[in-house]
């Protein structure tokens, strides 16, 4: 398995631009996590989905869109692009099985608004 | 809200000698901890986990010690290895099970 891939792991934005962060895991997992972490922070949850065609808020969701069309896949979407969106940003998984609650994480997209 | 946080932000120790890294939590609710190691430029990467009906796990070097009374989590690595440096996060599932609050991690230095 390769377990929670992310694309594209760097990326420079202007601000106003938009993009699409890819995460795929093919691990079979229920749950799907977009996290954002600022440097020497920790990791501040954005969206996450329990499930094909559900999605939730998290901590951190405005200026950030996701869908969840499949089981495998939960991109995330920056429509205007801002300095304050500059971060590090992880995908992350688990199964949802019933007490089963670690999540797996990519190696992250590196972004920067200029 | 309530939230995670750790005592030390940075903490070094000599290669063989063994490491604890402290955490505390404020959610009472909380009844799942885990602790993640996230080397420079890599994810956090999975070391060990606790529920709140066990006051310890053990894993291979490391150990975490959970004191509900005082909201305090901890880990322990034995015989620390320069492969150990790294920034280490607890966090905390809030007592929802679909989701976690992390803290602002330590990063762990290793010397020769």
């Amino acid at each position: 398995n390769a377990g929670v891939t992310q694309t594209p792991k760097f990326r420079i934005l202007k601000i106003g631009q938009s993009m699409t962060l890819q995460c795929t895991q093919d691990m079979n997992h229920n749950y799907m996590y977009w996290y954002r972490q600022d440097p020497g922070m920790g990791l501040k949850l954005i969206y996450y989905s329990v499930g094909a065609g559900i999605t939730d808020k998290g901590e951190v969701p405005n200026g950030y869109n996701v869908s969840r069309s499949t089981t495998e896949d939960f991109p995330l979407r920056l429509e205007l692009a801002a300095p304050s969106q500059t971060s590090v940003y992880f995908c992350a998984s688990r199964s949802g099985l019933a007490g089963v609650e670690t999540q797996y994480f990519g190696p992250g997209t590196r972004l920067l608004v200029l | 809200g309530e939230s995670v946080g750790l005592h030390l932000p940075t903490l070094s120790v000599q290669e063989g000698d063994n490491s604890i890294i402290n955490c505390a939590y404020s959610n009472s609710a909380s009844d799942y901890f885990i602790w993640y190691k996230q080397e420079s430029g890599k994810g956090p990467q999975f070391i060990i986990d606790i529920r709140s009906n066990m006051d310890k796990r053990q894993g291979q070097r490391v150990t975490v010690l959970l004191n509900k009374t005082v909201k305090h989590l901890s880990l322990q690595i034995a015989a620390t290895q320069p492969g150990d440096s790294a920034v280490y996060f607890c966090a905390e599932n809030g007592g929802t099970a679909s989701k976690l609050t992390f803290g602002t991690g330590t990063r762990l230095q290793v010397t020769l």
